[in-house]
């Protein structure tokens, strides 16, 4: 696609549910990155995807959250259990490679209620 | 810890001024820096980037600086529109395996028509 797709755009959870997000990056792109951005908040790193190198996981707030992606394409990130505080928005950003040279480029973003 | 600090957090002007946004970052060692903009309830335009090599890079009204050694950057807004009001967000890539954008808090600039 032209850009990175995120699905759904919104979603409204009951507190103890599992959800999962989804990332289309940009095709081609080996880098994908997922932040959090809590209301009024700056961004917060989740994890990162590099090609086929183990990814950067050091960011994921607790053993709730997961994520997974298949080759270099698509990612879906996981919340297992969640509570009121996973509410955010979720944005998910894809680069050609993590070098020097290239642009990270951002989705939409997905906004999590739990109630 | 790698930190990326914004300054100010908020910035209102009247139409047609120009304009400074500050960032500064802890660790030099940086692969490359990325200005981003975010209007409400959206995610982020890429605005400008600048690798390491590089001294600053220019995009219609909008020119963005690098200087390492001091870990700032400074992006400069010309002759500003009530369009340009949004969030202004600095990203620092490290690279590398680890490679992850750090970004700072954002300033958030109203253009006042």
């Amino acid at each position: 696609g032209a850009g990175v797709s995120q699905s759904p755009s919104n979603k409204v959870t009951e507190k103890g549910k599992d959800v999962e997000l989804r990332c289309d990056p940009i095709s081609g792109h080996t880098a994908l990155y997922w932040y959090r951005q809590r209301l009024g908040q700056g961004l917060e790193f989740l994890i990162y995807f590099q090609g086929n190198s183990a990814p950067d996981k050091s960011g994921l707030p607790s053993d709730r959250f997961s994520a997974e992606r298949t080759g270099e394409s698509v990612s879906t990130l996981t919340i297992q259990r969640t509570q009121q505080e996973d509410s955010a928005v979720y944005l998910c950003a894809s680069s050609l490679d993590g070098g020097a040279n290239t642009e990270a480029f951002f989705g939409q973003g997905t906004r999590l209620t739990v109630v | 810890k790698q930190e990326v600090t914004q300054i100010p957090a908020a910035l209102s002007v009247p139409e047609g001024e120009n304009l400074v946004l500050n960032c500064s970052f802890t660790d030099s060692a940086i692969y490359n820096l990325q200005w981003f903009r975010q209007d409400p309830g959206k995610g982020l335009t890429s605005l400008l980037l600048i690798q390491s090599s590089q001294r600053e890079q220019t995009s219609g009204r909008l020119n963005a600086s690098l200087d390492k050694s001091s870990g700032r950057s400074t992006l400069y807004i010309a002759a500003s529109q009530p369009g340009d009001s949004a969030t202004y967000l600095c990203a620092v890539n490290y690279g590398g395996s680890q490679g992850n954008l750090i970004f700072g808090k954002g300033t958030k600039l109203s253009v006042k028509p």
